[in-house]
């Protein structure tokens, strides 16, 4: 089992569509949860982080369940320039004593919104 | 600007040949780490720096090496010695700090002709 796994996709929306993605993590020692938006042949772009208490940017919202290991991203009314792969990022804490944190990425959901 | 630079955007090599990936920041930050993607899937650690003149191997460090003599740069060696090594590379850095987010330079797309 991977240590993080994502919703396998595509999801092909309309535009003003609402599209939830789901993100599960095995280890319960995790630390720190994101989403990475990235877009075709780019580099992955830090969207939002994740907070247990849930929080909101816009369209966007994030929420994060301690107890079932799993971490989900909302979008509201998708726009064409939502269209992009979104990673799933799951921070473990320390590397093996020192004070870097170890991030593990999920494959990532790509979606598409149509007009 | 501030930010993470990654050279060149595309790298061609030969097989048998050892490539050089460059990384500079200019972020002020400890950490830096370098990344591999294939098609349909995430990223995977090859190496991290927490600090300059110390580095640590990732998931996949196999026929790869890395320096990290200034703070600014993280410089990836890919050697003939990787058996698949065409992919898309991506340099990261962050403060350092146990739980920081990492931020990406633009990527350097390698292929094996």
């Amino acid at each position: 089992r991977k240590e993080v796994e994502q919703d396998p996709g595509p999801f092909n929306v309309p535009e003003g569509a609402t599209v939830a993605f789901n993100c599960t993590y095995s280890n319960s020692a995790s630390q720190s949860f994101f989403w990475y938006r990235q877009d075709c042949r780019k580099e992955p772009k830090l969207l939002m982080s994740v907070y247990s208490s849930g929080n909101e940017d816009g369209r966007f919202t994030a929420q994060l369940n301690r107890a079932s290991q799993y971490i989900s991203l909302l979008i509201r009314d998708s726009k064409l320039s939502d269209s992009a792969t979104y990673l799933c990022v799951v921070n473990s804490g320390l590397f093996r004593g020192t004070n870097a944190g170890k991030s593990t990425f999920g494959d990532g959901t790509t979606l598409t919104v149509k007009p | 600007d501030g930010g993470i630079t990654q050279s060149p955007k595309y790298l061609f090599r030969k097989e048998g040949q050892n490539v050089t990936l460059s990384c500079e920041q200019n972020l002020n930050h400890d950490a830096m780490y370098w990344y591999r993607q294939d098609p349909g899937q995430g990223l995977r650690l090859i190496y991290y720096s927490q600090i300059v003149n110390d580095f640590q191997k990732g998931d996949i460090a196999e026929g790869y090496s890395v320096s990290r003599e200034k703070k600014e740069s993280f410089p990836l060696t890919v050697t003939s010695a990787q058996k698949n090594p065409t992919a898309f590379y991506l340099c990261a850095s962050s403060t350092g700090s146990g739980s920081d987010t990492q931020y990406f330079g633009p990527g350097t797309r390698l292929t094996v002709l």
